[in-house]
Parts: C-alpha cells; structure tokens; sequence
C-alpha cells in the first residue's frame, strides 16, 4: 500500500512550458486534492475531485488544469507556466469529502519556473 | 468565508520545554478541525483531530481541545523533544459547505534545542 504518490520530486522549467505533476493513490478514496504551499502562505487548494469524471475549483485554480479519468489518479496540468507558479505542489485523498475524514498527502512536487 | 489564524513563528524550544500553539477559526458552519504536522522534506500527515465541541484530540504526546465558545483550537505538548522540530498547520473542515476541502493556517515553524 504506497498510500499517496506524486512525481516528480522537482522540476525546473522554463515561463511558457506546459508540464504535468502525476499524482496517484492506491487507497480507492473518492476524494483528491491539489493544493500549493508558498512560504508564509500556508496550503491553498488549487482544485479538488470528488470521484471519477468529477472535478471542481478551490482557492487558486488559475493557470491550472484538472481531470480525473480514473478514481486512482488526479493529474494537475500546467498549461504555461510562470515564475508565479514557482512552489511545492501537495496531492491529497480522503475517502471521502466528508469534514471528518483525514486527508493524506503526497510527498511533494517543488517546482521552479525561470 | 472560513478561516484559521494560527501563531506565528518562528518558535524555538529547549528540550522538555511546555508547547503551546494558539489557533483560532472563522467558520460558517460546525467544522472539524485538525492538526497537521510537515517535517522537513516531507508532506503534511495528520497529528490529531477533533469533529465536535469539548472533544479532545490527543497523539504522540500532543493534545488540542475543540473550544466552541473561544473559537480555537490551541496545540500543546508538555515536554518537547528535538524530534518534535516541524512545522505545525492547524486547518478546519466545514462539514456545512458541502463538499469540504481543507483550509489551513499559514503554518508555525517549531525548532527544539538540545
């Protein structure tokens, strides 16, 4: 049981390129999530799944694309990426949306954008 | 909207130490409410949590008690070790809003000291 995965672990790129962060779990949760830590800023969620075909917007979700095909992954897609975007990136799941659920996190994307 | 003040840090520590981490929340509805701890390099894992009033969440020593009537959610720890350095996120879940995306404090960093 890996629980929650991402990858990768760090990636630079270029302002204009378009990338993918992978995140996957093996915990059949309907519940994923994408938030970015920035320092002094806490979590900010980006956007937010709840089950396959399903996704919906959170807190920063601009210059960030989403889908989920299956229940297990939940990709985050950056269509062009910005110096703004320079953070870590979490992947969460629950299994559910339910407030009393716990949330695990991924260990982290930190991404740099030149 | 809901939201989680937390202390700010830096909040350095001799070993044995008293913790206190102050927290306090905005929300809308009847939210669950947690502590999140990050150790260095690592993602965000659930410390404890509580989901109704007067409850007390408790592990690894810590304890925080979901107070209604003061709106907080205060962490503490009565000896500290140097194992306990990380950086703490209290975050609330609003079971009112539906679908219920995690909303976190900025996060205080605790350094312990031999």
């Amino acid at each position: 049981n890996a629980g929650v995965t991402q990858t990768p672990k760090f990636q630079v790129l270029k302002t204009g390129q378009s990338m993918t962060l992978q995140c996957a779990q093996d915990m059949n949760h309907e519940y994923m999530s994408w938030y970015r830590q920035d320092p002094g800023m806490g979590l900010r969620l980006i956007h937010y799944s709840v089950g396959a075909g399903i996704t919906d917007q959170g807190e920063v979700p601009n210059g960030y694309n989403v889908s989920r095909s299956t229940t297990e992954d939940f990709p985050l897609r950056l269509l062009s990426a910005a110096p703004s975007q320079t953070s870590v990136y979490f992947c969460a799941s629950s299994l559910t949306g339910r407030s009393s659920y716990e949330q695990y996190f991924g260990p982290g994307t930190r991404l740099t954008v030149t | 909207g809901d939201s989680v003040t937390q202390m700010e840090g830096p909040v350095t520590l001799s070993e044995e130490a008293f913790l206190t981490i102050n927290c306090t929340y905005t929300a809308t509805g009847y939210p669950s409410l947690f502590w999140y701890v990050q150790y260095p390099g690592e993602g965000l894992q659930l410390l404890l949590k509580a989901t109704k009033a007067d409850d007390k969440g408790s592990n690894k020593g810590f304890e925080a008690t979901y107070r209604k009537e003061t709106t907080s959610f205060h962490l503490e720890k009565g000896s500290v070790q140097v194992s306990d350095s990380a950086v703490y996120f209290c975050a609330l879940s609003d079971r009112n809003s539906g679908n219920t995306p995690l909303v976190f404090g900025k996060g205080t960093r605790l350094s312990v000291i031999a």
